[in-house]
Parts: structure tokens; C-alpha cells; sequence
């Protein structure tokens, strides 16, 4: 079974609005670190926001936020006041409880978000 | 300043070669990651180390090879038995294997063989 689902590949968002993009997780671990990333097309990965899941509140990170639901396993990105240069490929991330085997973050397939004027 | 390197940025080379993939950092950190990413997918894990002298698997490890002699390089080999050894290369790292910091990632190099 897949670790992180994205089902989107790819979104398109008018310039000032926001936008969600999906991630949903798998993991019997109670112990985990959801992940969020920014791949702009030069290829570098970026780091965006993290949300561990023993967090009572959403993280925010200034535009963006993680919409947390962990009986429902997804960890949404809300982008808010979208700018052109948010357009690039993001990437949700999980890493399991300290003590499982393998110290592995899992990526999702990713999302394309077009940002447009 | 710091921060992950990774040379060169294209590298072309031809089927049946060994190629080495240069990986350095000066963060300071113990962990360090070699990903794989092939057109319209996610990143999947070649290898990983925690400390120096010690490497382990990743997903998709066969035909790939690594070593930790430093802190601060970790040098990725794609040998002539990687089938379909075409694909952009990232190196990441974090501060500590045992405490949840995200990784930073290095500019990537993409690597066509031909």
C-alpha cells in the first residue's frame, strides 16, 4: 500500500485566491512526521511546513498551513493568497515513529500547481 | 553559507559505465539521503546513512553503491547494472536521524546515459 497519496497531479489557482492541495497517509505507527515540500522547476527541493502528530494545532508556516485530520489520515496544504512564483511541483512527505526501522521519508507522487494571473 | 552541494549538475554518460554522483555538505549534520526522481514521480530512496561508516538500503538500492568516509560526503555510485540508470539525483540531509527535523536537499544532478 501506498504511504502518501496525492490524487492530484495538477491544479491551477487564480493569482490572490487560495488553494488546497491533498495528501492522505498511511501508517499504524502512532508515532510520524507529516511533511510538505516545494519542487520549483530548477529541481531543488524546499521545505515548507511540518506537522508531527502528536501537534494539537495546525502548523502554519506564514501563507501556507496544514490542515491536520488524523482520524481521517490526510494532511491537506492550504496556500493562501497565492503568488505567481508558488507554481512548482509539491511534494508531501511522511517519516514514521523514531524508533521504526529505516529513518525513510516517504514522498507522495506530487502535485502541479499553476499559479495564473 | 551553508548548505548541500552536488556536482555537476548534468552528467552524460555512456551504457556501461560506473558514474559517481558527488554529494557534500557543511551543515554539520549526521544523516544523509540519496533519492532518485524519474519524470512525473515522487522521490524514492537509493540509500541512506546516519553516521559515518554505516549506510543502509533503500527502496530501489540494486545497482547502486555508497560510502561514508566523512561527515560531510556522501558520494553516489550508479553502476553498469542499474538497468535504467537515467533519472535527476537528489541529495538530502538532517541534523539528527533521531529527532524529527525536515531534510534539505541539495540542487539535484540529472543523469542521462545513453
Amino acid at each position: 500500500a501506498q504511504k502518501i497519496t496525492q490524487t492530484q497531479p495538477g491544479m491551477f489557482v487564480q493569482e490572490k485566491e487560495a488553494v488546497t492541495l491533498d495528501c492522505t497517509y498511511d501508517t499504524s505507527d502512532p508515532s510520524y512526521g507529516l511533511f510538505w515540500y516545494k519542487q520549483p522547476s530548477s529541481g531543488e527541493m524546499i521545505f515548507l511546513i511540518y506537522q508531527g502528530s502528536y501537534d494539537q494545532q495546525n502548523a502554519t508556516e506564514g501563507r501556507y498551513s496544514l490542515n491536520f485530520q488524523k482520524a481521517r489520515k490526510s494532511a491537506n496544504l492550504v496556500i493562501s493568497a497565492s503568488q505567481l512564483g508558488d507554481s512548482a511541483m509539491y511534494f508531501c512527505a511522511m517519516r514514521e515513529g523514531l524508533s521504526s526501522t529505516g529513518n525513510q521519508f516517504y514522498f507522495g507522487t506530487g502535485t502541479s500547481l499553476t499559479v495564473i494571473p | 553559507d551553508g548548505g548541500i552541494t552536488q556536482s555537476p549538475k548534468y552528467l552524460f554518460r555512456k551504457e556501461g559505465q560506473n558514474v559517481t554522483l558527488s554529494c557534500e555538505q557543511n551543515l554539520n549534520h549526521d544523516a544523509m539521503y540519496w533519492y532518485r526522481q524519474d519524470p512525473g514521480q515522487g522521490l524514492r530512496l537509493i540509500y541512506y546513512s546516519q553516521i559515518v561508516n554505516d549506510f543502509q538500503k533503500g527502496d530501489i538500492a540494486e545497482g547502486y553503491s555508497v560510502s561514508r568516509e566523512k561527515k560531510e560526503s556522501f558520494p553516489l555510485t550508479v553502476t553498469s547494472a542499474q538497468k535504467n540508470p537515467t533519472a535527476f539525483y537528489l541529495c538530502a540531509s538532517s541534523i539528527d536521524p533521531d529527532e524529527w527535523y525536515e531534510q534539505y536537499f541539495g540542487p539535484g544532478t540529472r543523469l542521462t546515459v545513453t
